[in-house]
């Protein structure tokens, strides 16, 4: 069964720091990861989507990095400002049947 | 168009009533899903319908039922809840079988069971 774990499960940081959130899953056979954004008491908003074939995704200061063969992902995010403050979800798309399975989440606060 | 549109955002209900969430999209996806999601932790999936047909049910007890009327609407009717029950619910759609397959969601109803 595949499990996706993230790292940190919350940080905190001063603005205009770079930083990186960790994703990890147990089965390389994906169809795709997706990161998403989430504020408190909302949807899910789509940030960036690596296919499997594909190595990285980059959306303004976002960059998205996949290694499937050693289950992991990482989300860099540079100059941080206090507006990205959100807990941060990645979920992979298996490679059978239509079941998104998310990690847990990292809660990032940025400071002014 | 490039929203899902879930209603109602908040509901307060009674342990006996009967109550419906409401899932509409327009981008032509032919998956749809209900996720529950508690206070400080991820989704967890509830349901999927892909093409109009109940794929995936999640273990969910009995007193949650759901309905895709057509390929756009997606229903979720709610009856003799618990208070455990009382969570964020999101309402998704993707396009199945795209190979850049993306989920996208709705903002979500609150509910609350009193």
């Amino acid at each position: 069964k595949q499990e996706v774990t993230q790292i940190p499960a919350a940080l905190s940081v001063p603005e205009g720091e770079n930083l990186v959130l960790n994703c990890s899953f147990t089965d390389s056979a994906i169809y795709n990861l997706q990161w998403f954004r989430q504020d408190p008491g909302k949807g899910l908003t789509s940030l960036l989507l690596i296919q499997s074939s594909q190595r990285e995704q980059t959306s303004g200061r976002l960059n998205a990095s996949l290694d499937k063969s050693s289950g992991r992902s990482t989300l860099y995010i540079a100059a941080s400002q206090p507006g990205d403050s959100a807990t941060y979800l990645c979920a992979v798309k298996e490679d059978y049947g239509q079941n998104f399975v998310f990690g847990p989440g990292t809660r990032l606060s940025v400071l002014p | 168009d490039t929203e899902v549109t879930q209603t109602p955002k908040h509901l307060v209900m009674g342990m006996t009533n009967k109550k419906s969430l409401k899932c509409e999209q327009h981008m032509g996806h032919r998956a749809m899903y209900w996720y529950k999601q508690k206070a400080k932790k991820p989704p967890e999936l509830m349901f999927v319908y892909s093409y109009e047909k109940l794929s995936i049910n999640e273990s969910v007890p009995s007193r949650f039922s759901p309905e895709c009327p057509n390929s756009s609407l997606l229903n979720l009717h709610l009856h003799a809840l618990q208070p455990e029950d009382s969570a964020l619910y999101l309402c998704a759609s993707s396009h199945p079988g795209a190979s850049n397959e993306k989920l996208f969601f709705g903002s979500g109803t609150q509910l609350s069971v009193l």
